[in-house]
């Protein structure tokens, strides 16, 4: 079946705008995850999503970061103000049941703030 | 504080022969330690998991609570093992990975 899946592959943008980037689940995986990872390191944790509601968003850096999962399938992970900072390939994963269960990432998406 | 360690950013190695990829964890409790790659152009995946106790593609990796460590070995590296490897740990349900260890396997 099909894996996780996130769009844009590649998004670039300008300082100060908004983005949005998508991410699509394997079908049934009732938990998702985002990660941010900067170049040279390794994946980031920022949010965790058990159903529709953000279970532990203890990593999203700060308020304009959000993140929505308003059916428990689809989530997008919103930015605003964009930073140059900001860039880095962001990923997606999700996994069957709880916490526990092995996650599966997406390819990601590179956002690049110009 | 909770943090992975991985203290080699490149580690180049002749096919055939042992492969040691280093990994310290920091953690006040009892975590679950991971070993992930990423084959060039490839996502990441999940290579194996310390609860297991499985060899995958040859790898092993033994959790030592008393060093704090979860190396990843391999006896004998092969040309495909070339990728990029990331220790992580999981508590409270989210995953803390390491910078990452580029392994280069020479012909």
């Amino acid at each position: 079946g099909a894996g996780v899946s996130q769009t844009p592959s590649n998004k670039v943008t300008e300082k100060g705008k908004y983005v949005e980037l998508r991410c699509d689940p394997i079908s049934g995986h009732t938990a998702l995850y985002w990660y941010r990872q900067s170049l040279g390191q390794g994946p980031e944790f920022l949010i965790y999503f058990q159903g529709t509601g953000a279970a532990d968003d203890s990593g999203l850096p700060n308020d304009r970061f959000f993140a929505v999962r308003p059916e428990g399938s689809v989530s997008t992970l919103k930015i605003q103000r964009t930073e140059r900072g900001d860039s880095a390939v962001y990923l997606c994963a999700s996994s069957e049941g709880g916490g526990s269960g092995e996650q599966y990432f997406g390819p990601g998406t590179r956002l690049t703030v110009t | 504080a909770q943090r992975v360690t991985q203290p080699e950013k490149l580690l180049s190695v002749f096919k055939g022969a042992p492969v040691e990829l280093k990994c310290n964890y920091s953690y006040s409790g009892s975590p679950e330690l991971f070993w992930y790659v990423q084959y060039s152009r490839q996502r990441l995946q999940l290579l194996l998991r310390h609860i297991s106790r499985e060899s995958i593609k040859g790898f092993t990796a033994d959790l030592n609570k008393g060093e704090t460590s979860f190396h990843l070995k391999k006896p004998f590296a092969q040309e495909e093992d070339s990728a990029m490897y990331y220790c992580a740990l999981r508590g409270n349900d989210k995953i803390i990975f390491g910078k990452g260890t580029r392994l280069h396997i020479l012909p």
